[in-house]
């Protein structure tokens, strides 16, 4: 049973461009968590989804961030015109039905340029 | 909404000291889990606590959670190297609508 599974690893964008980071829930798990984590500072939650549905979204900024989990594939979570202050680790997490312990995926490492 | 807490924020300890950090929760909690974060890594999953006064044990780390179900501790006995990292809780409110909330975290140093 693979683990979540989130790519790229690690994406460079230029301020402005679009970035999509991908998280793959390991087997069996229909809830998807997103983090960020910004250098020397903790996770922050942003979204939780179940298969397509936001359940909360109260973690994310209002514009320019927007996050799905389809019926088919991996959850998206995608910035449009990225800036510097865009630039972290992000970090998706799944669990079972039910919200029994999270996964996480070894995130992805956004930098802006 | 939900509110966690987690003390210290820092803590550096010489290798062979013991470590605790704490985690506070402003309302009762479904259940605990704790992460490890070694620096550049990803968290890692330690340990679930789910019953009221649980203490669970893994080798030297020790994890206990509160009567109350609104705290919870995580000890380490006798420091290594290889404890170095960022200990996160992480927190689950019920419901149909499951939300996990972290800590902040305690960054620990384990000077050799």
């Amino acid at each position: 049973n693979a683990g979540v599974m989130q790519n790229p690893r690690h994406l460079v964008r230029r301020r402005g461009q679009e970035a999509r980071l991908r998280c793959s829930p390991m087997k069996g798990h229909s809830h998807v968590y997103w983090y960020r984590q910004l250098p020397e500072e903790g996770l922050k939650f942003m979204v939780y989804l179940q298969k397509e549905n936001i359940i909360d979204e109260s973690g994310m900024p209002k514009e320019r961030f927007s996050a799905e989990f389809p019926k088919e594939g991996p959850s998206i979570l995608r910035i449009q015109q990225v800036v510097r202050g865009d630039s972290a680790a992000y970090f998706c997490a799944s669990s079972p039905p039910g919200g029994t312990e999270a996964f996480f995926g070894q995130g992805t490492r956004l930098t802006v340029v | 909404g939900q509110q966690v807490m987690q003390i210290p924020q820092y803590q550096h300890v010489q290798e062979g000291e013991d470590f605790t950090t704490y985690c506070n929760s402003s309302t009762t909690l479904s259940n605990i889990q704790w992460y490890k974060q070694r620096p550049g890594g990803h968290p890692v999953f330690l340990i679930q606590l789910v019953k009221s006064g649980e203490v669970k044990k893994q080798k030297r780390l020790t994890f206990q959670f509160g009567e109350a179900k609104k705290n919870s501790s995580l000890h380490i006995t006798a420091t290594q190297t290889t404890d170095v990292g960022t200990y996160f809780c992480l927190v689950g409110s019920g419901g149909s609508n499951y939300k996990l909330t972290f800590g902040k975290g305690t960054l620990l140093t384990v000077n050799p």
